[in-house]
Order: structure tokens, then sequence, then C-alpha cells
């Protein structure tokens, strides 16, 4: 089943904070976020795994809550190269799993 | 680094015909999946492979549609025949036993 992201769209000037969320219905192994900008491929930002372990992009940070089945990404001091469509992709199955992603969250970023 | 390479990149083609999706995945790379991404249904996995094994496949449409991955550095997705609504981008994704996936450049696919 797939995951359910908020907000749905935001906009942000330069330098403010985002939080992007992705909740899901099933217990959860991993949670995977990515950035895509219009007309390219999903970039990866952080992996999310349970019990802690994280791996990702220095500059972006991430919670997940494996009991809720969510997980929310933070966007901090927003820059204008953060503008795209984020979205979150899930495996419940231990780890190797194909994902499935959430409907995305759009995030334009305003000078 | 080469990253992961799909071809073609741009494929326009009548309803009915066969098409042929091409992936070569990051060198050392154990797992393997393909995608399709469509305004309406998002980003969707198709199938997946973890050494050159088929693992899931029930994202598959149908039966007009197959995947294969021969060796460890190619892979491909077929449609025959092919129709206007399988029109989409179709990515393809490996990665590591550390599972942070990485995403080829996609094939835009339109069938008329």
């Amino acid at each position: 089943q797939q995951p359910v992201q908020s907000p749905q769209a935001v906009i942000l000037r330069e330098g403010e904070d985002a939080v992007i969320n992705c909740s899901s219905s099933k217990a959860l192994y991993s949670v995977h976020w990515y950035r895509q900008k219009h007309g390219e491929a999903p970039v990866f930002l952080m992996i999310l795994l349970k019990g802690g372990e994280q791996k990702g992009h220095e500059k972006i940070s991430a919670s997940f809550n494996e009991k809720k089945q969510q997980s929310s990404l933070y966007l901090t001091a927003s820059q204008l190269s953060y503008s795209g469509t984020y979205f979150c992709g899930t495996d419940s199955g231990g780890g190797a799993d194909g994902l499935t992603f959430g409907k995305g969250t759009h995030l334009i970023i305003q000078p | 680094d080469a990253g992961v390479i799909q071809s073609p990149r741009h494929e326009v083609t009548e309803m009915g015909q066969e098409v042929t999706l091409r992936c070569k995945p990051i060198s050392g790379h154990n797992s393997l999946f393909w995608y399709r991404q469509t305004m309406m249904r998002g980003l969707e996995l198709l199938i997946y492979f973890n050494n050159n094994v088929p693992i899931d496949d029930s994202g598959m449409p149908e039966d007009r549609f197959s995947a294969k991955m021969p060796n460890a550095s190619f892979s491909t997705l077929k449609i025959q025949p092919s129709e206007p609504r399988d029109s989409a981008v179709y990515f393809c994704a490996s990665s590591p036993p550390s599972n942070e996936q990485f995403f080829g450049p996609g094939t835009r696919l339109t069938v008329l």
C-alpha cells in the first residue's frame, strides 16, 4: 500500500525551513527519501533503517519512528536548489526490496 | 564512475509494436529495479532482481510486459504488443547491498 505524504505542496522563501512527512499503514524495514527535478531522475537523499541507522546527504536530516511507521524529512535554511518534488519510498520486506513510493511533495523555493 | 545507463532515452512507437528498453546497472551493484512513472499513478515498481534473479514481478501490469537480466551488467524490459496506456517514463535503478537505490536517466516512451 502506498505511503501517504504531507503536505502535497510547499512554497517557501529562501532560508526558511520545511518538514515533509511520510506515513505508512505497514510495518517498515526502511524509508528512503528522493528528490526529483522536472524532467530528471529521482536522486537519492537519505535512507533510514529499522534500528536507527541512517545514511545520506550531509545537509539534510530525517527521522524514522518505527512504532508509528512514520518518517519526516527536515530541510533547514532552504536554498533555491532544494526546489523539486520529494518522494518517500518504503520497504517492508527486510531490505534490498523494491520501494513503494508516495505521491510526492512539491517544494518551491522563492528568492 | 558511470551511473546507471538506460537506452534509448526517448522512444516513440505505434500501438502494437514491440518495445525493448535497456539498462546497465552500476558495476558492483547486486540489485536492479524497474519503475514506471506517470502523472496519474506516480512512481510504481514493476519488477526487481537480486543477483540477476527475478524476485518480485507482482508490479508488472500484464503478460505484455517481460523483463530479463541475463548477466550482472545488463537488463531488458520488453513490451509486446505496446498500447497507448503504456506511455510513461521507465526508470531503471540499481543498488549495492547497503540498499540505497540509484536511478538511471529514464526512457520516455510514447505509444501512439
